[in-house]
């Protein structure tokens, strides 16, 4: 079945660092891709999104591309704030199930000043 | 514009009692979808709706658990008997039919039981 794998957390940086978060799927046909924050106390928002292969979403300097070839979909930041403190989870979509999303099991991202 | 609306915030009920969450879409949204959130199981798809219709709810843990949607903009999570182990955060959320595979949640409703 359809599955998501993210690197474990929790991960820690110091301002202005460099963020890679390893997401990795398992799927049939060809799937959406997503990226949710969850910053502390709140619910799930969408960062970013493609829809299909060799597609970039971008978002308040996050960026991920959908790479088929090695079902990746890694996320990226050039220069992580404090603020980014949150848990991010990776997502997809089979876009022949109207929209179920299967998660991979959150990366807990602290950035220190 | 509004997103999705759930109630209560915080809950807190002792063992047995019954614990009813509920949720306002988006509005011209077509499906609602209710997930489960605990740190042991990370986040779970408990049922989904389109049109109103229960599509799949594989996920609903079993016979305690019930979600109903009587209208395009009402829904609830019933939960008869509660139980501890029901602890948990639960996010209801909703998509269009026009782009189905993008996701709007709510807050989520942070329930305890005791």
């Amino acid at each position: 079945g359809n599955s998501v794998t993210q690197m474990e957390g929790p991960v820690t940086l110091s301002e202005e660092a460099f963020l890679t978060i390893n997401c990795t799927y398992t799927a049939t046909g060809y799937p959406s891709l997503f990226w949710y924050v969850q910053y502390p106390g709140e619910g799930l928002q969408l960062l970013l999104k493609a829809t299909k292969a060799d597609d970039k979403g971008s978002n308040k300097g996050f960026e991920a591309t959908y790479r088929k070839e090695t079902t990746s979909f890694h996320l990226e930041k050039g220069s992580v704030q404090v603020s980014d403190s949150a848990v991010y989870f990776c997502a997809l979509s089979d876009n022949n199930q109207g929209g179920k999303l299967i998660f991979g099991q959150g990366t807990e991202l602290s950035v220190k000043p | 514009d509004a997103g999705v609306i759930q109630s209560p915030r915080h809950e807190v009920t002792e063992m047995g009692q019954e614990v009813t969450l509920r949720c306002k879409p988006i509005s011209g949204h077509n499906s609602l979808f209710w997930y489960r959130q605990t740190m042991m199981r990370g986040l779970e798809l408990l049922i989904y709706f389109n049109n109103n219709v229960p599509i799949d709810d594989s996920g609903m843990p079993e016979d305690r658990f019930s979600a109903k949607m009587p209208n395009a903009s009402f829904s609830t999570l019933k939960i008869q008997p509660s139980e501890p182990r029901d602890s948990a955060v639960y996010f209801c959320a909703s998509s269009p039919d026009r782009d189905p595979n993008t996701i709007y949640f709510g807050e989520g409703s942070w329930l305890t039981v005791v």
